[in-house]
């Protein structure tokens, strides 16, 4: 079965410093489709970024990528050069290929991430 | 931003009474959701639809119902709302193209006393 794990519950970086929030999946499935979401205090989810399981490079959003390991089933998402706006709870989530005519997603539990000035 | 609104908001309700949740989308997507986040849990798919009135169960369906009888509305109803429901929900829509990522409603707020 699907299963995503997020195993730091919660993350301090320095301001300007990088961080990686960890991210790990199991599927059975070839084809899936990795995300991260961000959630502010505020509480809505924002999409940062997307990931295909056949993408030859890794994906990069501004100063947000994702280091993706395919033999490792791992989808870090790599943030440089924090800024105090990070500070939020952040998500990973797979969607399997099985699942294109549903689109649904799962998701981990999250990291919540503490950006220090 | 996707337009989806969801209402209401907030709410605060006593064990036993029924509860409906409404997401309304602008967009004309055709797939919906309905997710519910916990502490420790992340987002656990309710239901989910694929279609006017094509719907399905997800992960944690148990005491909770669907409808959509329109592209725009999906509505989420616990009939006789319970403290463990007790949880904010969040509806998204997404499409079938491209990386189809979800957008989120958000969030509706359920306190069940």
């Amino acid at each position: 079965a699907q299963k995503i794990t997020q195993t730091q519950p919660g993350m301090f970086v320095q301001e300007k410093e990088a961080v990686t929030l960890d991210c790990t999946y199991d599927t059975s499935d070839p084809s899936y489709g990795l995300f991260w979401y961000k959630q502010p205090s505020s509480g809505e989810m924002i999409f940062l970024i997307y990931q295909g399981s056949y993408d030859q490079q890794n994906a990069t959003e501004g100063r947000y990528s994702l280091n993706f390991q395919k033999a490792r089933k791992s989808a870090n998402l790599v943030i440089s050069a924090s800024q105090l706006g990070d500070s939020a709870m952040y998500f990973c989530a797979m969607r399997e290929s099985g699942s294109s005519n549903t689109g649904k997603l799962i998701f981990g539990q999250g990291t919540t991430l503490q950006v220090k000035p | 931003d996707a337009g989806i609104t969801q209402s209401p908001r907030h709410k605060v309700t006593e064990t036993g009474t029924p509860v409906t949740l409404r997401c309304h989308q602008t967009e004309n997507h055709r797939y919906m959701y309905w997710y519910r986040q916990d502490p420790g849990h992340g987002l656990r798919l309710i239901h989910y639809s694929y279609g006017v009135k094509d719907t399905d169960k997800g992960e944690v369906s148990d005491g909770y119902s669907v409808s959509r009888s329109k592209t725009e509305d999906f509505l989420l109803t616990l009939e006789s709302a319970t403290s463990s429901q007790t949880s904010v929900y969040f509806c998204a829509i997404s499409e079938a193209w491209g990386t189809g990522e979800l957008f989120f409603g958000e969030g509706s707020r359920l306190t069940v006393l």
